[in-house]
């Protein structure tokens, strides 16, 4: 079946710890998105990517970083620069990122600081 | 600057019943609008979206959205509520000048149907 890859389900952290969400996709899809879910407010964009070896900060990329070494892999990385990384995480993906585009989402990671 | 409104944090409907999840946008350029299912704990579900032509749209599961461009508002509807839809609703938007990451989602609404 076609579709989006998130893992782990639930994550950890302890303070000053850096932690990585893995997400693959097997849709063959250009590109990729990560975003952030908090109760009560939309989603907000933290990194994209338009193709392998290019990607561009969202609205709230401080203390992430991601990379994008192949077309399915889009890993995100929550480092210790991350004050409140307690959150949903979604990664997602469409064709392209030109207007008019559905973006299709994985089914999301829970990152919990402990 | 761009946004989404869902000016409605719950709407309760009684199984059976028609149900409305409402949608207001301001987008540059002409409006592409989307609707996304999120069940707990799982990822968004695209419904359904709006590019150009028809103002009635049909999605998944019996969902229709009706866009008007007099009000800016693209409205989810269903003729028939099942308890089944009871989840958490999203509506997305952008214009013809910006991409996909230029996309704005709503705060969401939840929908609680009752049997």
């Amino acid at each position: 079946d076609g579709g989006i890859t998130q893992s782990p389900k639930y994550l950890f952290r302890k303070e000053g710890q850096n932690v990585t969400l893995s997400c693959e996709q097997n849709l063959n899809h250009d590109a990729m998105y990560w975003y952030r879910q908090d109760p009560g407010q939309g989603l907000r964009l933290i990194y994209y990517s338009q193709i392998v070896n290019d990607f561009q900060k969202g609205d709230i990329a401080e203390g992430y970083s991601v990379s994008r070494e192949k077309k399915e892999s889009f890993p995100l990385t929550v480092t210790s620069a991350q004050k409140n990384p307690t959150a949903f995480y979604l990664c997602a993906s469409s064709s392209d990122r030109g207007p008019g585009n559905t973006i299709y989402f994985g089914e999301g990671s829970w990152l919990t600081v402990v | 600057a761009q946004s989404v409104a869902q000016p409605e944090d719950q709407v309760n409907v009684a199984e059976g019943n028609p149900l409305t999840v409402k949608c207001t946008y301001s987008v540059s350029g002409n409006p592409y609008l989307f609707w996304y299912v999120q069940y707990p704990n799982r990822g968004l579900q695209f419904l359904l979206k709006y590019i150009t032509g028809d103002n009635l749209v049909k999605g998944s599961y019996g969902f229709e959205a009706e866009f008007n461009k007099s009000q800016t508002s693209f409205h989810l509807k269903k003729p028939s509520a099942l308890v089944s839809d009871s989840a958490l609703y999203f509506c997305a938007g952008g214009g013809t000048t910006s991409g996909t990451y230029k996309y704005i989602f709503g705060t969401g609404t939840r929908l609680k149907v009752l049997a």
